[in-house]
Parts: structure tokens; C-alpha cells; sequence
């Protein structure tokens, strides 16, 4: 059974600082892997796709990257801002057969503070 | 677009109760499932649709219902609701799950149930 580990549980930091986010998983058969951002209260929010045949995918200050063979995705916050802060999430994804089979870790808390 | 809906916001129900957590879609999207989220714990998927009048079963089925007669409904049924089911419910859905390019998953707020 594929379980996802997410590293830090929660974070504190200040205004400005670059941050990595961990998500390691046991299964490496995986189909693809998303993070994503969940505000108190609310729905998730996709913030990147990675496709198992791709190492990395960045949109503006976020960057994640994707090492099939070690089990590991990294979530990289440039410059982190108050707005920032939420519960990030990665959901492993695989297939099995004609299903796809998501997996989510138990998200990382963070709270960038001014 | 609306996105992806779900309603109602918040139930209160007794054991033994049963209901249905409706969400729907305006994305004409193909896969469609349905995740309870506790706390200390990731999300679960408990049941999953990839188009109309196909369904199966996720992590955690028991004690849920589904169907998917349209491509834009997706209902969850609780069919006698027990404490154990206190959660929030989340609806999402992707566009196809044969496209290796378009599978972002779409999520609805969420609804969230307390079984007393």
C-alpha cells in the first residue's frame, strides 16, 4: 500500500524566507504527483502537476520537483510571503489497471509570519 | 465557470440518519470522485466515477453510496449515518484520465457532517 510522508508537519518563519517542503512516498510506480494549498476552512487548490516522466515543474515562485527512485518530491517557496501561509499538500497518484489511485500525505502547516 | 459545487455547507445529522451530499460540475469533466478528510489524517477517497453510469470503490466505501447517471452530478449517499462518518466531505473532479497533460484535480469547498 503506497503511504505518503510529508516533512515538516508544521512551519513558522519569517516574511522573505526560501522554503522546501518534503513529500516522500514508498511506492515509485507512480503515475503522476500534485501538490496542492488548502486555506482554513476551504477546498484544496492545485498549485503543480508533475508527471512521472518529468523532474520539475515551477509556476512564479514555486517550484517542485520529482526523484521517482529515491520516493521524494521537494515543494520550494521563493521569498515567502503572509500570504503564504496555509496547509500544502501532495497527493501521489497511481494506476492500477484501469483505476487511478490517489494518495494523499497529511500536509505540512505553514504560517509566514511579517 | 462555477467550478466544481457542493452542497450542503454543514449537517447536523443523528445515527441511524440518512442523506445525500450533493456535487456537481459545469467543467464537462470525465472523473469525478468523492475524499472525507479527519483530522491528523490525509484525505481518503471513498468512491470515484470516470464517466457517466461508471462508479467503483476508493480506500473507504463502506457506508456509502453513489451514481453517476449525468456527467455533471456526482451524489454521495450516506445510507444510515454513524458517528464514525463525522468528517468533512470533498467533491473533485479532472478532465480525463486518459490525457496525460489535463489531470488536474478540481476541488469543491467541502461540506462538512457531524453524525451525533
Amino acid at each position: 500500500k503506497q503511504e505518503v510522508t510529508q516533512i515538516p508537519a508544521a512551519l513558522s518563519v519569517p516574511e522573505g524566507e526560501n522554503l522546501v517542503l518534503n513529500c516522500s512516498f514508498t511506492d515509485s510506480a507512480i503515475y503522476n504527483l500534485q501538490w496542492f494549498r488548502q486555506d482554513p476552512g476551504k477546498g484544496l487548490t492545485s498549485l503543480l502537476l508533475i508527471q512521472s516522466s518529468q523532474r520539475e515543474q515551477t509556476s512564479g515562485r514555486l517550484n517542485a520537483s520529482l526523484d521517482k527512485s529515491s520516493g521524494r518530491s521537494t515543494l520550494y517557496i521563493a521569498a515567502s510571503q503572509p500570504g503564504d501561509s496555509a496547509t500544502y499538500l501532495c497527493a501521489v497518484i497511481l494506476r492500477s489497471g484501469g483505476s487511478y489511485i490517489p494518495t494523499f500525505g497529511r500536509g505540512t502547516s505553514l504560517i509566514v509570519h511579517p | 465557470n462555477a467550478g466544481v459545487t457542493q452542497t450542503p455547507k454543514f449537517q447536523v445529522l443523528k445515527t441511524g440518519q440518512s442523506m445525500t451530499l450533493q456535487c456537481a460540475q459545469d467543467m464537462n469533466h470525465e472523473y469525478m470522485s468523492w475524499y472525507r478528510q479527519d483530522p491528523g489524517m490525509g484525505l481518503r477517497l471513498i468512491h470515484y466515477s470516470v464517466g457517466a453510469g461508471i462508479t467503483d470503490q476508493g480506500e473507504v466505501p463502506n457506508g456509502y453510496n453513489v451514481s453517476r447517471s449525468t456527467t455533471e452530478d456526482f451524489p454521495l449517499r450516506l445510507l444510515s449515518a454513524a458517528p464514525s462518518q463525522t468528517s468533512v466531505y470533498f467533491c473533485a473532479s479532472s478532465y480525463s484520465v486518459t490525457s496525460r497533460w489535463v489531470e488536474t484535480q478540481y476541488f469543491g469547498p467541502g461540506t462538512r457532517l457531524l453524525v451525533l
